[in-house]
């Protein structure tokens, strides 16, 4: 089957530093990779459509300056959290396009 | 635009008892339709999809969903619940233009709780 590889599974940082979530699709190449964001008890809301060789596709209210996307090969998307701050603090799921969306296991990111 | 419905926030069900989770989408398009299982910090696992064909498909851990367009419905079931099921189901809706590459809209997920 297909299989999403994110890592870090759980990261904690300061405020103010930066944090880099990686999204990998192990067995299958990937053009179209999707990065969701889900607060606690609530469902996934799509931050954006990362596209292998071009510029991500931010949804409405979505910082672009604070979530940066690159996806650099058809296996690897990553998403950084620039200048992180406690309101960021959320569990991140990426997911991985062949077809239909095979998802990620998510990022617990807690910012202090 | 597109909207997924799931009324039901929190389903308690004994083991062995049959279950029903309700979906109801808004979709201008042909809809392709998802459920997916979340276990407690975990990612998305797919149960089934309706892409089209048989309105009745059959998905993973003996779950089914039936599709009926006159009801924008997209309810998901099993006949018998075992412990295990316990987790959150999301229903979600997604374009037809390129064969599922498209976002997913999800809903707000069903928390299903089983006693023994």
């Amino acid at each position: 089957g297909a299989v999403v590889s994110q890592h870090p599974s759980r990261v904690i940082c300061k405020s103010g530093t930066s944090v880099k979530i990686e999204c990998r699709s192990l067995d299958f190449q990937a053009t179209t990779m999707f990065w969701y964001r889900q607060f606690p008890k609530q469902s996934l809301m799509l931050m954006a459509t990362s596209n292998e060789g071009s510029k991500a596709t931010y949804e409405q209210g979505v910082e672009k300056d604070k979530f940066l996307i690159n996806h650099a090969s058809l296996t690897l998307s990553t998403l950084t959290v620039t200048s992180a701050h406690p309101e960021d603090s959320s569990f991140y799921i990426c997911s991985a396009a062949k077809n239909i969306q095979y998802f990620g296991a998510g990022t617990r990111l807690s910012v202090l | 635009a597109q909207s997924v419905t799931q009324p039901d926030i929190h389903i308690t069900v004994s083991e062995g008892a049959s279950l029903e989770l309700r979906c109801n989408y808004s979709y201008g398009a042909t809809p392709y339709l998802f459920w997916y299982v979340q276990s407690p910090g975990q990612g998305l696992q797919l149960l089934l999809k309706y892409f089209s064909g048989d309105t009745l498909v059959q998905g993973i851990k003996g779950f089914e969903a039936e599709f009926k367009r006159s009801q924008s419905s997209f309810n998901l079931r099993k006949p018998s619940v075992h412990w295990s099921d316990a987790a959150e189901y999301f229903c979600a809706v997604g374009g037809a233009l390129d064969f599922g590459n498209e976002k997913l809209t999800f809903g707000t997920g069903t928390r299903l709780t089983i006693i023994p």
